[in-house]
């Protein structure tokens, strides 16, 4: 599977969009970006996906580039409750994409 | 509606002994899922079913790791005999379809500790 870069951590003010950027320079042409966010003592849990097109739902937006190399998950305004760490991964539909390892994240601290 | 529930949330226990993990996933979803997370690895998949079949076992451990789903409402994670090594928390996440548009459920996990 392709593999995504993502800053190990990033800091925010509360009530302030938040862009969480990811790199995919070796995303197929089939990849899904999948969007996936941890909080403490919980298991992951999904935020947003998308394919090529730029994709909005109640927790996020999500922004694809035009070449699909980057991504970007934008919280429009941050919470507490919104720190994180927050995973961006690709799944291949075609090959089941259920081996695509998460990696360290990008872990989003908010301040009051 | 109930997500996917674990049990236990916290276990310890002594070198040796058998551990069993237990995973309820959202009713309805036909793949099912068995991940392992620590600070050094990150989160990786052991082990999916899909309609109570497992499909690729390729990410368990070794030998002492075996899962089961006797029905669609139940799976268990088994490690015999345990290892400190194999600390860490494991989580069970479900899904209803393929993975194309359909997200996992992740269930709280259950934070295994070998002494």
């Amino acid at each position: 599977d392709a593999k995504t870069t993502q800053p190990n951590s990033m800091e925010s003010n509360e009530e302030e969009p938040v862009h969480l950027p990811c790199n995919h320079s070796t995303i197929s042409g089939t990849d899904y970006i999948h969007w996936y966010r941890q909080l403490p003592s919980q298991g992951p849990e999904y935020v947003i996906h998308g394919l090529t097109s730029n994709v909005n739902n109640r927790m996020a937006s999500l922004a694809i580039a035009e070449d699909r190399k980057s991504s970007t998950l934008i919280l429009h305004r941050a919470t507490l409750r919104d720190a994180a760490v927050y995973y961006c991964i690709l799944r291949d539909p075609h090959t089941g994409g259920f081996k695509t390892i998460f990696g360290a994240g990008t872990r989003l601290f908010v301040k009051a | 509606d109930a997500g996917v529930i674990q049990s236990p949330r916290h276990e310890v226990t002594e070198m040796g002994q058998e551990v069993t993990l237990r995973c309820k996933p959202i009713s309805g979803h036909d793949y099912l899922f068995w991940y392992r997370q620590t600070m050094m690895r990150g989160l990786e998949l052991l082990i999916y079913f899909n309609n109570n079949v497992p499909i690729d076992d390729s990410g368990m451990p070794e030998d002492r790791f075996s899962a089961k789903m006797p029905n669609a409402s139940f799976s268990t994670l088994k490690i015999q005999p345990s290892e400190p090594r194999d600390s860490a928390v494991y989580f069970c996440a479900s899904s209803l379809g393929r993975l194309r548009d359909q997200p996992q459920h992740f269930g709280d996990g259950t934070r295994l500790s070998i002494l």
